[in-house]
């Protein structure tokens, strides 16, 4: 099986900031990645899909970026509804594996 | 409106079993993928099990392989989840998700149903 492991676990940051989660597949999976946003006590919601297409409505300030083995999801200005916590998942070939999860704190 | 929507979440032994439906409404169902995900108590998301739209393959994590059981019946648009031989740690909120238009991303979720299994 397929292991993503995120980076950092747990990240604080003011309004404003660039923040930037990494993801790293444990075998090479093209581009076949997954970003998702769980705000606390809500449903997760799909972010970016193929590595760096952006679902639709989600606002531009979210952007993703890698391919093979390492993958980025960087946030170009944060805003207070971004506070939450981040996974990435890999969708390449069963099972499709997440990431253990990034919190992103108010700092 | 698309949606998915979880029942038969409930308390249960360890040992016992139970049955996960998700009925799925505004979309042509039979075409998307629809997969399990859970998540245990303050912890991360677990992906559990996926089925083609089809029916025709189905795909299970190591951690309930051989336990759970996916099903879909495309004339009444649900997706089921049998759990067999429940232990304390499938206790989790199990979400039921479908499958992108043109990605194997999960871009519809439900509210998810909850299953706790404790003696």
């Amino acid at each position: 099986d397929i292991q993503m492991t995120q980076s950092p676990s747990s990240l604080s940051a003011s309004v404003g900031d660039r923040v930037t989660i990494t993801c790293r597949a444990s075998q090479g999976i093209s581009t076949y990645l997954a970003w998702y946003q769980q705000r606390p006590g809500k449903v997760p919601k799909l972010l970016i899909y193929g590595a760096s297409t952006l679902q639709s409505g989600v606002p531009s300030r979210f952007s993703g970026g890698g391919s093979g083995t390492d993958f980025t999801l960087t946030i170009s200005s944060l805003q207070p509804e971004d506070f939450a916590t981040y996974y990435c998942q890999n969708y390449n070939s069963a099972p499709h594996t997440f990431g253990q999860g990034t919190k992103l704190e108010i700092k | 409106e698309v949606q998915v929507l979880e029942s038969g979440g409930d308390l249960v032994q360890p040992g016992g079993s139970l049955r996960l439906s998700c009925a799925a409404s505004g979309f042509t169902f039979s075409n998307y993928a629809m997969y399990w995900v859970r998540q245990a108590p303050g912890k991360g998301l677990e992906w559990v099990s996926g089925i083609s739209g089809s029916g025709g393959k189905t795909y299970f994590a190591d951690s309930v392989k051989g336990r759970f059981t996916i099903s879909r019946d495309n004339s009444k648009n649900i997706v089921s989840l049998q759990m067999n031989s429940l232990r304390g740690e499938d206790t989790a909120l199990y979400y039921c998700a479908r499958s992108g238009t043109y990605t194997n991303a999960l871009d519809i979720w439900g509210q998810g149903t909850m299953v706790t299994v404790s003696s």
